[in-house]
């Protein structure tokens, strides 16, 4: 079975601090991709990044910063000086081709609120 | 480009009523989809399209029912409204769906309200 978890469910950080959101996924398949998406307070959903299962690098796009660890099935992610425009819903999300299917599925975490406090 | 757009941005609807929510893409994605996010939830697959008249449904699709009979339009029909149904409404498009790479670029959402 597919699952991404996300435990944290609110963080509230100051502004310039430091904040990671974690990411715990589940399955099977050799091959999967792995996204984030921003909800802001508007509530569209906004796509972040995507990461396969074959690449390990870490991705670094300004403040933002991703961390994938195969070993320990996360894909954590990492806002640097924080700023109150981050305050968001984040989701983790996991895509997988599930047995018998031809469509390539978003399995999403439940999200982490993030509000960042000026 | 407006990428993926949703109508209405609000409702609310009594028990028993109907109502079809519309989207419509302009990036000429094959796939299709809609979601439903409840509260402190992620996103749940309601239905989803492979292309013009092709549907499918996914995991939550009971209470709904789906058409797609252009490239642009996914509309998402309510038949019967339950309490239930109160949820915010996602559509999303990605161009191959098939491949797990695509990305699915969503809508602005639709919060439904059923009293």
């Amino acid at each position: 079975a597919q699952k991404v978890t996300q435990a944290q469910t609110e963080i509230s950080v100051v502004e310039k601090e430091d904040v990671t959101l974690d990411c715990v996924y589940e399955t099977r398949d050799t091959t999967y991709y792995l996204f984030w998406y921003k909800q802001p307070p508007s509530g569209e959903l906004v796509f972040l990044i995507r990461r396969n299962s074959f690449d390990e690098q870490n991705e670094i796009s300004g403040r933002y910063s991703w961390n994938f660890q195969k070993s320990t099935s996360s894909f954590n992610f990492t806002i640097t000086a924080s700023q109150v425009v981050d305050s968001a819903v984040y989701f983790c999300a996991l895509s997988v081709r599930d047995v018998g299917s031809t469509l390539g599925r978003l399995y999403f975490g439940r999200g982490t609120q993030l509000t960042v406090w000026p | 480009n407006a990428g993926v757009t949703q109508t209405p941005k609000f409702r609310i609807l009594k028990i028993g009523q109907s109502m079809t929510l519309q989207c419509t893409q302009d990036m000429n994605h094959n796939y299709m989809y809609w979601y439903r996010q409840d509260p402190g939830m992620g996103l749940k697959l309601i239905y989803y399209s492979v292309g013009a008249g092709i549907t499918d449904k996914g995991e939550v699709p009971n209470g709904y029912n789906v058409s797609r009979s252009t490239t642009e339009d996914f509309p998402l029909r309510l038949e019967l409204a339950a309490p239930s149904q109160t949820s915010v409404y996602f559509c999303a498009s990605s161009y191959y769906g098939t491949s797990r790479s695509d990305t699915q670029y969503f809508g602005p959402g639709t919060r439904l309200t059923v009293l």
